[in-house]
């Protein structure tokens, strides 16, 4: 079993729908990742949580230390945010900050 | 400031030739960290350097494989001997401190005919 499970595995919407993405760990973690993978490759952190909730722009980013879980939410989403976004955490035993990767969710906004 | 450099950008080799992947981070960044994707698969971690020094090289397979990041110029992952399974995107993430996010280079594509 992974150390980071995302869900769903493959999410398609509709232009302008709310999107959510989910991450759970089964580890302690000092910090979690969500991170946006272009389709030429290109990979964009999007944010960095210890706790609570971030926001940028039309993305919101949630994490409950507690229930080991992280959920990235895209509000009114457009076509331009297809891409696959990625979870990844820092496990507590790790030295320095080494990712611990989600295998990712591939999202389609279709127009 | 520019971001994190990674050349080349797609690296053929032969079987058994050498690869070498450097890695230029931002400006003021000392940590380095390389990652490998294979093929329809998720992202791994590799290695973990500072400055001269090898931090956490748990990822990285025990032979042909290696990685520094000299006191000048750009970190190095050097695969000796390549074989097909090396075929991957390898990415390079960058920070000012390990608490830090990390910033990523756009990766090198090395394909193994």
């Amino acid at each position: 079993k992974n150390e980071v499970e995302q869900s769903p595995q493959n999410l398609t919407a509709q232009e302008g729908e709310f999107i959510t993405i989910n991450c759970s760990y089964s580890v302690g973690i000092s910090a979690l990742h969500w991170l946006q993978q272009h389709p030429g490759g290109g990979i964009v952190s999007l944010f960095m949580l210890s706790s609570g909730k971030k926001k940028h722009g039309r993305l919101i980013a949630t994490i409950n230390i507690q229930e080991k879980h992280s959920s990235l939410h895209i509000t009114a989403s457009h076509p331009r945010d297809s891409a696959v976004y990625i979870c990844a955490v820092v496990p507590w035993e790790t030295s320095g900050s080494r990712l611990t990767f989600g295998e990712g969710t591939q999202l389609t906004v279709n127009p | 400031n520019a971001g994190v450099m990674q050349n080349p950008r797609h690296l053929v080799r032969r079987r058994g030739q050498e690869a070498r992947l450097r890695c230029s981070p931002m400006k003021g960044h000392s940590h380095v960290y390389w990652y490998r994707q294979l093929p329809e698969e998720g992202l791994k971690f590799m290695v973990y350097l500072q400055k001269e020094n090898i931090i956490d090289e748990s990822g990285m397979p025990k032979e042909r494989f290696s990685a520094e990041f000299p006191k000048e110029g750009p970190s190095i992952l050097r695969i000796q001997q390549v074989v097909r399974g090396d075929s991957a995107a390898y990415f390079c993430a960058s920070s000012p401190d390990p608490t830090y996010e990390q910033y990523f280079g756009p990766g090198t594509r090395l394909t193994v005919t």
